[in-house]
């Protein structure tokens, strides 16, 4: 699983995105959030290009499954709340197997 | 929704001993428990899990247990090596397709030469 950018900094505002990458051939596909403290938490999930589901924090973002090999996070208006690191995973069947993470995105919004 | 919570926060060893991370979760449709290893500059990796129609699981020097009837599941590290410290997460929740898995705050393992 490969993220692009590893390592972004923008403005409060700036709509930016960040795309994530896999060639197993896995079905899902899932955006995390990760903060000091509090863990991973899900963003939106993806089953295919068919369907994306919210996950526990959806508010701000949206997410595009162009095709079944990548899934891109999207910030429309970024805000300083939004900075984190970004964790991209998939899995073959659903999230109830193993999940294989990228190595994230590191996001700075000022 | 479910809650999961993970003790200790930080767990200091030196090599050779055991680790023990402890996790309780809330709802008790949850069924499937993994633990995930990320070392520093990586995403994390599963390393282990549980569902709930099995107690105990091993896998070498790792194991997990799961008390169903407490709520509460554990990872088990024997004769802990350098190599073994990270930060660990646990997660829970309900199976199916809609399945989305809560984890907790996570456990910096350190283990000391």
């Amino acid at each position: 699983v490969t993220q692009n950018p590893r390592y972004l900094i923008t403005v409060t505002g700036k709509k930016l995105t960040v795309t994530c990458s896999q060639n197993m051939n896995h079905e899902y596909m899932s955006w995390y959030r990760q903060d000091p403290g509090l863990g991973l938490r899900l963003i939106y999930f993806s089953y295919d290009v068919k369907m994306k589901e919210k996950g526990d924090i959806p508010e701000g973002y949206s997410v595009s499954r162009e095709k079944k090999e990548r899934f891109s996070l999207i910030l429309e208006s970024a805000s300083t709340n939004q900075t984190s690191m970004y964790l991209c995973a998939s899995s073959l069947i659903d999230l109830t197997y193993e999940q294989y993470f990228g190595p994230g995105t590191r996001l700075t919004v000022t | 929704g479910e809650n999961v919570e993970q003790h200790p926060s930080t767990l200091s060893v030196q090599e050779g001993d055991s680790a023990v991370i402890k996790c309780t979760y809330s709802d008790s449709a949850s069924n499937y428990f993994p633990w995930y290893k990320q070392e520093l500059g990586k995403g994390p990796q599963l390393i282990i899990d549980i569902r709930s129609n099995v107690g105990e699981k091993k896998d070498q020097r790792i194991a997990v247990t799961l008390n169903k009837t407490a709520k509460h599941f554990s990872l088990h590290i024997t004769e802990t090596q350098p190599e073994d410290s990270a930060v660990y997460f646990c997660a829970a929740g309900p199976g199916g397709g809609s399945y989305i898995p809560t984890f907790g705050r996570g456990t910096s393992l350190i283990v000391h030469p």
